[in-house]
């Protein structure tokens, strides 16, 4: 199994452009979280699918992130506009289960927006 | 609000000694908890778990203790090898719900 994979590993972009993350969870994984990495805050939880739906998005910091998933093997997540306080690393993870099942995460983006 | 809380970013041991990570949390409903371990350019990895049925959980060189009065579980790595210099986050979940993670703790293990 390739484990969960990312793309692009790392992104360079300036301040205002649309940026799009792209995640492929593991096969038969009914549950995908993208996180946020920042020395000040740790792992942040952005939002979680449960069969390709959105359960909790509480942690989108505002309205210029979005995620989808619109198949069980495939999520995005876009940030339009974005802006230099964005710089972080975005990880994608995926479970059998939501909650107390183990988390398998990917490599990560490493995004930064000049 | 961070609900889990690791307060010291950074850990040095000497290789063979016991290297112990803290870990508090303040939402008492929480049920599960567990260790990630973070080597640099890679997602974190699953290490260890514990439920709050349980005090104590141990695998190998690794021991999780969970204190509930306290709100506090710690990482008890012995011996300690270099190998374990890793980012380690804690995290925790209630009821299956989505899990939330500490800030991190990176540990150095020197020879």
């Amino acid at each position: 199994d390739a484990g969960v994979i990312q793309s692009p590993r790392h992104e360079v972009t300036e301040m205002g452009q649309e940026v799009t993350l792209r995640c492929k969870p593991i096969s038969g994984h009914n549950s995908l979280f993208w996180y946020r990495q920042t020395m000040m805050r740790g792992l942040e939880l952005l939002i979680y699918f449960n069969n390709n739906v959105p359960i909790d998005d509480s942690g989108m910091p505002e309205d210029r992130f979005s995620a989808k998933m619109p198949n069980a093997s495939f999520s995005t997540l876009k940030i339009q506009p974005s802006e230099p306080r964005d710089s972080a690393v975005y990880f994608c993870a995926s479970s059998w289960g939501a909650g107390a099942d183990t988390q398998y995460f990917g490599p990560g983006t490493r995004l930064t927006v000049l | 609000d961070q609900q889990v809380k690791q307060n010291s970013p950074s850990l040095s041991v000497q290789e063979g000694r016991i290297s112990i990570l803290n870990c508090d949390y303040t939402n008492s409903m929480f049920d599960y908890f567990l260790w990630y371990k973070k080597y640099p350019a890679e997602g974190p990895t699953f290490l260890i778990s514990i439920s709050s049925i349980k005090d104590k959980n141990e695998d190998g060189r690794f021991t999780v203790f969970l204190n509930k009065s306290a709100k506090h579980l710690s990482l008890h790595i012995v011996p300690s090898q270099p190998g374990d210099s890793a980012v380690y986050f804690c995290a925790a979940s209630y009821n299956n719900n989505d899990m939330r993670f500490g800030a991190g703790t990176r540990l150095t293990v020197k020879p």
